[in-house]
């Protein structure tokens, strides 16, 4: 099994600021990983995908980077909505694994 | 761009059973791998089982692995999870999800709780 690790967590940030979350692969999937936004009493919504394709809809002060086992996803300035909370997933290979989750508050 | 809509979660002992449904709207529903993820409230995100489009292949979690069964109903649009044997750790939201690589589509959820 891949086993997904983020960091920080949580992560304290201002408005405005920018944010680097990281994601790190067990072991190489490529550039099969995906970042979810996750808000309180709501489904996920993807952001990411492919590693650095952005999802349609989504703002473009949200940037993915990676590839093999270190992946970032980079907030470039933090709006209000933002404050929230983050999963990677990789589905490179079965069983498909999330990362427990980067909460980003103020 | 496509709607899913689960039903069916709701207070179960252990050791009872409960089917998920999903009913899907909005896409070509067998073009897709459809999946159940599920969420204890609060915690991460577990995949669940997964339900191939073109021949119905299935994936399964090794913790549901011969208690869970996905399937689908082409005519009715309709996903299932049949849960038997459930245990207090299965307790979560459960989401029916789209899957095109990444997941790229979510239903609203629906809450099973297992207890006594």
């Amino acid at each position: 099994e891949v086993v997904m690790t983020q960091s920080p967590t949580p992560l304290a940030a201002s408005p405005g600021e920018r944010a680097a979350l990281s994601c790190r692969a067990s072991q190489s999937v490529g550039r099969s990983l995906a970042w979810y936004q996750q808000k309180p009493g709501q489904a996920p919504r993807v952001l990411i995908y492919d590693a650095s394709i952005r999802a349609t809809g989504i703002p473009a002060r949200f940037s993915g980077s990676g590839s093999g086992t270190e992946f970032t996803l980079t907030i470039s300035s933090l709006q209000s909505e933002d404050f929230a909370l983050y999963f990677c997933q990789q589905y490179s290979k079965w069983p498909l694994t999330f990362g427990e989750g980067t909460k980003v508050e103020i | 761009d496509g709607q899913m809509l689960e039903s069916g979660g709701g207070l179960v002992q252990p050791g009872g059973s409960l089917r998920l449904s999903c009913s899907v709207s909005g896409f070509t529903f067998t073009a897709y791998l459809m999946t159940w993820v599920r969420q204890v409230p609060g915690k991460g995100l577990e995949w669940v089982s997964t339900i191939r489009g073109i021949d119905d292949g299935t994936y399964y979690a090794d913790s549901v692995k011969g208690r869970f069964t996905i399937s689908r109903d082409r005519s009715r649009r309709t996903l299932y999870l049949q849960m038997n044997s459930l245990r207090a750790e299965d307790s979560a939201v459960y989401y029916c999800v789209r899957k095109s690589g990444h997941f790229d589509l979510w239903g609203q959820g629906t809450l099973v709780a297992v207890s006594s």
